[in-house]
């Protein structure tokens, strides 16, 4: 099955600045990677995916660069707000199959 | 309702009892999926079912976890015999999307299970 890596562990931003967060793969055949958010307590959820006829996606502030040579992928967060302070997960799907695998995640935590 | 549905959303139980969760996705969505997720951690897929069929239950831990979606839409997650190291939270997932289309999982606010 899919195995995937995701660093760091936590990352603490100031306010303003940027955040990069970094995915691993192993599946060379996976074509779609998400990025979910998920709040203390709350549930997850989706914000960017790309799938693997691009290299870069854009949504605001937020971003999703894929190399699929190297089998990895990062997400950007730009001019970071406290509001973005959460955990985040990336994800690849299994082989021919619907589910995803997700990382260990990322907390990431915003310095007013 | 507008989104994925689970109740209860806290579980305690005494080590040994059996436990039943229920997952009411979203209206029309062929794809469901429950997750497993412990403190700290990423979701740890369990099983998925397009419509009422069961198509891969190969992350279920052990058999005392057993889930079934009969008229494809409720599902209920049911784990018998609890034993601590299943404390966790049970999360829900439902797609648009039938198996190959891969797609946004639109997750349910989970049911926390304590097992004492």
């Amino acid at each position: 099955g899919e195995n995937v890596e995701q660093h760091p562990s936590t990352l603490s931003v100031q306010e303003g600045d940027s955040a990069v967060i970094k995915c691993t793969y192993s599946d060379s055949a996976s074509n779609y990677f998400p990025w979910y958010k998920q709040e203390l307590g709350k549930r997850p959820q989706l914000i960017i995916d790309i799938r693997s006829n691009v290299g870069e996606k854009k949504d605001q502030r937020i971003a999703v660069t894929l190399n699929k040579t190297a089998k990895h992928f990062s997400l950007h967060i730009t001019e970071t707000q406290p509001e973005d302070s959460a955990v985040y997960f990336c994800a690849a799907p299994a082989t021919g199959a619907n589910n995803l695998f997700f990382g260990t995640g990322t907390r990431l935590t915003v310095i007013p | 309702g507008a989104g994925v549905s689970q109740s209860p959303r806290y579980k305690v139980a005494k080590r040994g009892q059996d436990v039943a969760l229920r997952c009411d996705p979203i209206s029309g969505h062929v794809s469901l999926f429950w997750y497993q997720q412990a403190l700290g951690q990423g979701p740890e897929f369990l099983t998925y079912f397009q419509n009422e069929a069961q198509l891969d239950k190969s992350g279920l831990p052990s058999d005392r976890f057993f889930a079934e979606r009969p008229e494809g839409s409720v599902s209920t997650l049911k784990i018998q015999r609890t034993q601590q190291e299943d404390s966790a939270v049970y999360l829900c997932a439902s797609s648009l999307g039938g198996a190959g289309d891969t797609g946004e999982l639109f997750f349910g606010e989970g049911s926390r299970l304590t097992v004492l």
